[in-house]
């Protein structure tokens, strides 16, 4: 069955960087698009960054555009999030979604991870 | 940059009651709509995609409906279970916005 097993998270100070990794094993990984999704704490989820299936293009939030850079390894079959220049409101749940459809024909997400929390915080 | 907007903010009702959430968007998503159930601390849940497709394993209790701008999620009998947070997502493009999300609580 499908999964993706997040991981990286923690502690980090503000202006500082960390790298979240998503492990996915269960489904062809290098045929579905993949996304980062975050929750801060008590609040609603806010969509991140995504990658296409054969990592040809990429697009983030506003929020985190030019900070966040996300990206593939088909040889591991891992997703990553690298975050740069971190904030207070970078605080939050990180969760890895797999898209359900493969080649980008159903873009909704249809399996996620358990998240990863990352606490930006001096 | 479309908004999903979600309305009620929070829904008190009865088990075996019929839940009705909204989801609003400022411009056609067309039938690019999905929505997402999550319970306290788990990941969130595929409950409909395409406006009205129930995911695998989900309840027929489950029903979505709409286009364009103006999409409902129907639960016919609320069960126990069924006490959550609810989502909307648009996923026509990018930015893959989210609903401010429904709170559904026990009466």
């Amino acid at each position: 069955q499908v999964q993706l097993v997040e991981s990286g998270g923690g502690v980090v100070q503000p202006g500082r960087s960390l790298r979240l990794s998503c492990a996915a094993s269960g489904f062809t990984f290098s045929s579905y698009g993949m996304h980062w999704v975050r929750q801060a704490p008590g609040k609603g989820l806010e969509w991140v960054a995504f990658i296409w299936y054969d990592g040809s293009n990429e697009y983030y939030a506003d929020s985190v555009k030019g900070r966040f850079t996300i990206s593939r390894d088909y040889s591991r079959d891992t997703l990553f999030l690298l975050m740069n220049s971190l904030r207070a409101e970078d605080t939050a749940v990180y969760y890895c979604a797999k898209e359900g459809g493969a080649w980008g024909s159903g873009e909704y997400f249809q399996h996620w991870g358990r998240g990863t929390l990352v606490t930006v915080s001096s | 940059e479309i908004v999903l907007t979600q309305s009620p903010g929070t829904l008190s009702l009865s088990p075996g009651d019929r839940a009705t959430l909204s989801c609003r968007a400022s411009q056609s998503v067309s039938s690019y709509l999905a929505w997402y159930q999550q319970k306290p601390g788990q990941a969130p849940r595929l409950l409909i995609y395409g406006a009205s497709s129930r995911a695998t394993g989900i309840p027929d209790r489950f029903s979505g409906s709409g286009s364009g701008t103006d999409f409902t999620l129907t639960i016919s009998r609320l069960e126990p279970e069924d006490f959550a947070v609810y989502y909307c997502q648009k996923y026509d493009d990018s930015p893959r916005t989210f609903g401010q999300g429904t709170k559904l609580e026990i009466k």
